[in-house]
C-alpha cells in the first residue's frame, strides 16, 4: 500500500519568506509526527498530532513554526520568515495511534534557506 | 526516556552477522527498547522492539540482557543494503493522558557493510 508521502521533496527559499510543507500520512493512521534532521542537531522531534489536535508541540523551535492537521489526515508545517538555521530535512511520520508504536516515515522535504 | 549509548560506527563483512550493541543502564521497568535504521537520504525505518524477552522478525533479532541494561540488534546475514545508521531508542510503548509517542533519536551507529 501507499506509504507516507511528503511534498515538495525539495524546497529552496530566500531568507524571510514563508514556506509550507505537506505530509500525507498512511490512510487510517491517527497519529502524525513531524521531525527535522539537520547536520548540527541530528533527528529532533517537532510536534505530534492525535487526530486533529496536537497534544505535544514541545519540539517547535520558535513561534515562527506552526502546524495543523485537517480531517485527521493531511498535515501542513508552516515556517514563517525563514532563517538560514531552518535549513534541514523535515520528516513526517504516522502510526496507528498509541497502541501501535511503529512509526512509518516519509522521504522528507529538504529545505534550503538562502 | 532513558539515555542510550551506541558505538559511533561499525564494519561488517557482507554475508556475516552484524551485532549492534546498545547500553541503556537507566532503563525503567515499563520502557521498551526500539530499533530504527536510516539508510542514506531516506526516512528512518522501524526494525524491531522488545521489553524483556528476545524478539525476532523477518529483518532482525533483538537480544535483551536479563537485567535489561543492554541489548544487541542482530542482522543475521548482512547485505550491502543494510549499510545505514542504526538507532537504539528506549521509551514507554503506550502513554496515556494525551502524552506523546515521540521518538528521541540519539546519534546512532553507522554500520558499513563491506563487500
Amino acid at each position: 500500500g501507499a506509504g507516507v508521502s511528503q511534498s515538495p521533496s525539495n524546497k529552496v527559499t530566500e531568507k524571510g519568506k514563508d514556506v509550507e510543507l505537506r505530509c500525507d500520512p498512511i490512510s487510517g493512521h491517527t497519529a502524525l509526527y513531524w521531525y527535522r534532521q539537520s547536520l548540527g542537531q541530528g533527528l529532533e522531534f517537532l510536534i505530534y498530532f492525535q487526530g486533529n489536535s496536537a497534544p505535544d508541540k514541545s519540539g517547535l523551535p520558535s513561534d515562527r513554526f506552526s502546524a495543523e492537521r485537517t480531517g485527521g489526515s493531511v498535515s501542513t508545517l508552516t515556517i514563517q520568515r525563514t532563517q538560514q538555521e531552518d535549513s534541514a530535512v523535515y520528516l513526517c511520520a504516522s502510526s496507528w495511534g498509541r497502541e501501535y508504536n511503529e512509526q512509518f516515515f516519509g522521504p522528507g522535504t529538504r529545505l534550503t534557506v538562502l | 526516556d532513558a539515555k542510550t549509548t551506541q558505538p559511533p560506527s561499525m564494519d561488517c563483512a557482507e554475508g556475516r552477522a552484524a551485532n549492534l550493541p546498545c547500553n541503556h543502564s537507566t532503563i525503567s521497568g515499563n520502557e521498551y527498547v526500539y530499533w530504527y535504521r536510516q539508510i542514506h537520504s531516506q526516512g528512518p525505518q522501524y526494525i524491531i522492539h522488545g521489553l524483556k524477552n528476545n524478539e525476532t522478525n523477518e529483518m532482525a533479532s533483538l537480544i535483551i540482557t536479563e537485567d535489561r541494561k543492554s541489548s544487541t540488534l542482530i542482522l543475521p546475514h548482512a547485505t550491502l543494503r543494510d549499510t545505514a545508521v542504526y538507532y537504539c531508542i528506549v521509551r514507554v510503548a503506550v502513554e496515556y493522558g494525551g502524552a506523546t509517542n515521540k521518538l528521541i533519536f540519539g546519534t546512532g551507529t553507522l554500520l558499513a557493510v563491506q563487500p
